[in-house]
């Protein structure tokens, strides 16, 4: 299994709160990525990181933020909460170098907006 | 537009039957593609990995085939356990970035039944 953590696994909070999804792995991985995921959906990126003070964004549109401080480390932080964001968040990392790396994924965190 | 297709959306099989998952594609340029096992609120795990050259690729009860040239690729499942029980997905990445972009499918609902 991999070394790759996120908490808190589920979060319901309400409208308007600012929320922080937390992601640490201990692999050393240069590259970090956020994945949003609904209910029988295919994943979406919406947060990648190539290292250290590198973000980037993703495919999909997301009001989130993010930051890479550290390389174990890559916080997703939602300054205003909404229904909207209720969706389940996976946190990935992979070595850097090439697209044959594998990504290794959190557990995941199932947030709830109400 | 890269996409990746899987069907059936859903399986129901009883314990001890093999089964087989479709995963049809049109993302290029092509790099490899990997079938994911992902258990109901956890992140996914990968199960195999192949590049363009490789046809077939095996991990334990578990055998993927691509075939490039149609870009079809499946993955058949031996002698299931109830702890097959899981969403199957299939996962492709372009050749066309260092970030190792990888596009999902839905995914195939496989539910085990004793």
């Amino acid at each position: 299994e991999a070394d790759i953590y996120q908490t808190p696994r589920y979060l319901v909070i309400g409208t308007g709160k600012k929320i922080t999804l937390e992601c640490s792995q201990t692999m050393g991985h240069d590259k970090m990525y956020w994945y949003q995921q609904d209910p029988g959906m295919e994943l979406h990126l919406i947060h990648y990181s190539y290292g250290v003070n590198s973000t980037e964004k993703g495919d999909l549109s997301s009001e989130s933020t993010v930051s890479r401080i550290r390389t174990e480390h890559f916080p997703l932080t939602l300054e205003s909460a909404r229904p909207s964001h209720t969706s389940q968040y996976l946190c990935a990392s992979s070595e850097g170098g090439t697209q044959y790396n594998e990504q290794f994924f959190g557990p995941g965190t199932r947030l709830t907006v109400l | 537009k890269n996409q990746v297709e899987q069907s059936p959306q859903s399986l129901i099989i009883l314990e001890g039957k093999n089964c087989t998952l479709q995963c049809n594609y049109t993302v290029s340029p092509f790099s490899n593609l990997r079938w994911y096992k992902q258990d109901t609120g956890r992140g996914p795990v990968s199960l195999t990995i192949m590049t363009f050259s490789e046809n077939t690729k095996s991990n334990g009860r578990y055998t993927a085939t691509l075939d490039a040239d149609t870009k079809q690729s499946s993955l058949h499942i031996t002698a299931s356990q109830l702890s097959d029980s899981a969403s199957y997905i299939c996962v492709v990445s372009d050749r066309g970035s260092t970030l190792g972009r990888l596009y999902f499918g839905r995914g195939t609902q496989l539910t085990v039944w004793p």
